[in-house]
C-alpha cells in the first residue's frame, strides 16, 4: 500500500515566491526522501534526511523532519520556472530496511515566469 | 551521480504480443534493481525488485508470468511484459541502488522510463 500523501496535490507560483510541499507517512522510517520528476522521464533524488535529523539544506531545497507527527515538508525557495516538475517524497519503512522506498502521490509544482 | 539507462523511451505494440524493457547502471554494479509502474499524474507503485542471479520478488498483486524479470549481470536487468494488453499500458520506470561506489547506498537512481502503450 501506498505509505505517504503529499499535499497538495498541485500547486501554482510564480518566479521568486516560495514552494512548500508537505508529505506524511504511516510507519515508521530509516529515512525521507524527496525526488523530482520532469514530465514523463524518470526520477532525481534531491535530498535524503535520516530518521534522527530534524532539519538539511541543500541549496535552494529545505527539508524537515517531524517523526512524531510522521510528516516531512519541502521547501523550495526562490523559485525558477526551470523548478516546474512533480516532486515526490519517498520512505525507507522499518521493517522493511533499505530494500525498497514507498513513494508519495507526488505534488505537481508550476512556476509561471 | 550513478547513471541508469532504460531503453525503449516508449514502444507502441499491438494486443498480444510481447514488449521487453531494459534497464543497465552504466558505470556501477546494481545487485539489485527495482520496478515502477506510474499512471498519468499518479505516483509510482513498486511492481518488483529484481535481484541478480536470483528469481525477482514481486509485490502483492504482480502477477509474475505477466511481467517477467530476468537480472542476469550486474548491470542488466529486463522487464519482459507479456501477452500485453491496452489495461498494460503505463509508463514503466526502472531504478538501482549504488551500493558500491560510495554514492550512498540508500538514494535510487532511475532510468527514464518506458512509455508503453498496447493498442
Amino acid at each position: 500500500s501506498q505509505q505517504g500523501e503529499e499535499d497538495p496535490q498541485a500547486l501554482s507560483i510564480q518566479e521568486g515566491e516560495n514552494a512548500t510541499m508537505n508529505c506524511s507517512y504511516k510507519t515508521s522510517i530509516n529515512n525521507l526522501q524527496w525526488y523530482r520528476q520532469n514530465s514523463g522521464r524518470g526520477l532525481v533524488h534531491l535530498i535524503l534526511i535520516r530518521s534522527n535529523e530534524r532539519e538539511k539544506h541543500s541549496g535552494r531545497l529545505r527539508v524537515t523532519l517531524d517523526t512524531s507527527k510522521k510528516s516531512s515538508s519541502l521547501l523550495i525557495t526562490a523559485s525558477r520556472a526551470a523548478d516546474t516538475a512533480s516532486y515526490f517524497c519517498a520512505t525507507a519503512p522499518i521493517p522493511g530496511g533499505y530494500n525498497k522506498l514507498i513513494f508519495g502521490a507526488g505534488t505537481r509544482l508550476a512556476v509561471h515566469p | 551521480g550513478a547513471v541508469v539507462s532504460q531503453h525503449p523511451s516508449w514502444v507502441i505494440c499491438k494486443s498480444g504480443t510481447s514488449v521487453k524493457i531494459e534497464c543497465r547502471s552504466l558505470d556501477f554494479q546494481a545487485t539489485t534493481m527495482f520496478w515502477y509502474r506510474q499512471f498519468p499524474k499518479q505516483s509510482l507503485m513498486l511492481m518488483a525488485t529484481s535481484n541478480e542471479g536470483s528469481k525477482a520478488t514481486y509485490e502483492q498483486g504482480v502477477e509474475k508470468d505477466k511481467f517477467l524479470i530476468n537480472h542476469a549481470s550486474l548491470t542488466l536487468s529486463t522487464l519482459t511484459v507479456t501477452s500485453a494488453h491496452p489495461e498494460d499500458s503505463s509508463f514503466y520506470i526502472c531504478s538501482a541502488r549504488d551500493n558500491w561506489t560510495g554514492r550512498g547506498g540508500e538514494k535510487l537512481f532511475f532510468g527514464s522510463g518506458t512509455q508503453l502503450s498496447v493498442l
